[in-house]
């Protein structure tokens, strides 16, 4: 089946720093890769969309320059908090989606999350 | 306008009796249905989907759902509960039409809590 692998699973950083999680899909290609956020006991919450080659659809209310989303190739997509602060504390899952919205016929497979905890 | 309602935040059964887990939608088109699962600091877990074939779905784990267009509702249950389906369950309603074409739209969630 479709795998979506995220790294890292924790991650601990101090309050200013920068921190990079990957999100990969494993054994399919995923033309766009979805991020959420998830605070404690809550729903998931879409932070952005992004699409092979092009800039990121960011949600609103979502900083963009803060929450910096590259998706450089159709296996890879990174986001990276910038400036970290312990507000940004959450947990971050990706998504991955195969096949064409057109189509109806698509799925969207997640990964098991990143737990970022900002000191 | 799109919306999930997941009538319970928290759901407590025994061990070995039936679970039901309530999902109400409100979509302007016919939606795509889903149940995820998550345990604690893990990704979801897709349990089951509709997607306007049978009414009546099956998923893992023993998991059913039936899609009620009259009712709005995709109710999840499951006949006999373990001690491992304890975790989040959420509702998930996608839109396969319009301006939010392929948009995932989450229920807040319900915790499903197992006793021995």
């Amino acid at each position: 089946g479709a795998v979506v692998s995220q790294h890292p699973s924790r991650v601990i950083c101090k309050s200013g720093t920068s921190v990079k999680i990957e999100c990969r899909s494993l054994d399919f290609q995923a033309t766009t890769m979805f991020w959420y956020r998830q605070f404690p006991k809550q729903s998931l919450m879409l932070m952005a969309t992004s699409n092979e080659g092009s800039k990121a659809t960011y949600e609103q209310g979502v900083e963009k320059d803060k929450f910096l989303i590259n998706h450089a190739s159709l296996t890879l997509s990174t986001l990276t908090v910038t400036s970290a602060h312990p507000e940004d504390s959450s947990f971050y899952i990706c998504s991955a989606r195969v096949g064409s919205a057109m189509s109806s016929s698509y799925e969207q497979y997640f990964g098991p999350g990143t737990r970022l905890t900002v000191t | 306008a799109q919306s999930v309602t997941q009538l319970d935040s928290h759901v407590s059964v025994s061990e070995g009796t039936p679970v039901l887990l309530r999902c109400n939608y409100s979509s302007s088109y016919s939606p795509s249905l889903f149940w995820y699962v998550q345990h604690p600091n893990k990704g979801l877990q897709l349990l089951l989907k509709y997607t306007s074939a049978a009414t009546l779905v099956k998923g893992i784990n023993g998991f059913e759902a039936e899609f009620k267009k009259s009712e709005t509702s995709f109710h999840l249950t499951k006949p006999s509960a373990h001690m491992s389906d304890a975790a989040e369950y959420f509702c998930v309603v996608r839109i396969d039409r319009g301006s939010t074409l392929g948009r995932l739209y989450f229920g807040r969630g319900t915790q499903l809590t197992v006793w021995p």
